[in-house]
């Protein structure tokens, strides 16, 4: 019965390479998050939907592209995989775009060799 | 500086004792929220405390708000050694539509039993 699902969990990939990252949550929220927590636990948000409809998009490299096939799923596809993307990566959703609580995914931890 | 610093960045207490953390921001907010977030794990929701308010209460939490000082603080009373955990203040600004949340570097508090 998780509210906010991430898979994988873990993920350990070589420089260079694509990978991809799913989301989902069964709360029926219409916006759903992507934040970056770095090594120091500083958490910067990423990209937001809403309803399918891209409605944040942060200062993030264009390797970087989300997409949401529905409003309960918001995947993240990471291209040409670089060491400093090494981080943990939460998925989040809220009822709506306002700045209500948000209920955040278990994590999805990224070593890139 | 960041939007959300939080003070101190460590803080470690033995077990019934209170624990207070603190968090400045910089801009004009819609609500200031709190997180925890335990070792390995997604950050899970705390208190929301609205702009116009100026304390809020849950259970063994506290939390101010002072908008002139543009500052929050948290209190956890009677800590347990589950509270060990890093905690996290969060900023939600004016925006009407795709609102997002700044959060702060996070303090870790370890309570020791």
């Amino acid at each position: 019965d998780t509210a906010v699902s991430q898979t994988p969990k873990y993920l350990v990939t070589q420089m260079g390479n694509d990978k991809s990252i799913k989301c989902e949550q069964n709360l029926g929220h219409d916006t759903m998050y992507w934040y970056k927590q770095d090594s120091k636990k500083f958490l910067k948000i990423m990209f937001s939907y809403n309803n399918k409809e891209l409605i944040i998009n942060e200062t993030v490299p264009n390797r970087f592209s989300p997409k949401s096939p529905d409003k309960a799923h918001l995947n993240l596809h990471i291209n040409s995989l670089e060491l400093g993307d090494s981080a943990v990566y939460f998925c989040a959703s809220t009822v709506g775009p306002a700045s209500g609580r948000q209920f955040f995914g278990p994590g999805t931890r990224l070593t890139v060799l | 500086s960041q939007q959300g610093e939080e003070d101190p960045q460590a803080l470690s207490i033995q077990e019934g004792e209170n624990a207070t953390m603190n968090c400045s921001y910089k801009t004009s907010i819609n609500n200031l929220q709190w997180y925890r977030q335990n070792s390995g794990r997604g950050l899970v929701h705390l208190i929301l405390i609205r702009s116009n308010e100026r304390e809020k209460h849950s259970g063994r939490l506290r939390v101010t708000l002072d908008t002139s000082k543009k500052s929050s603080s948290l209190l956890i009373t009677a800590s347990r050694a589950a509270d060990t955990a890093s905690y996290f203040c969060a900023t939600a600004g004016r925006e009407t539509s795709g609102s997002r949340l700044t959060f702060g570097e996070g303090t870790q508090l370890t309570v020791n039993p």
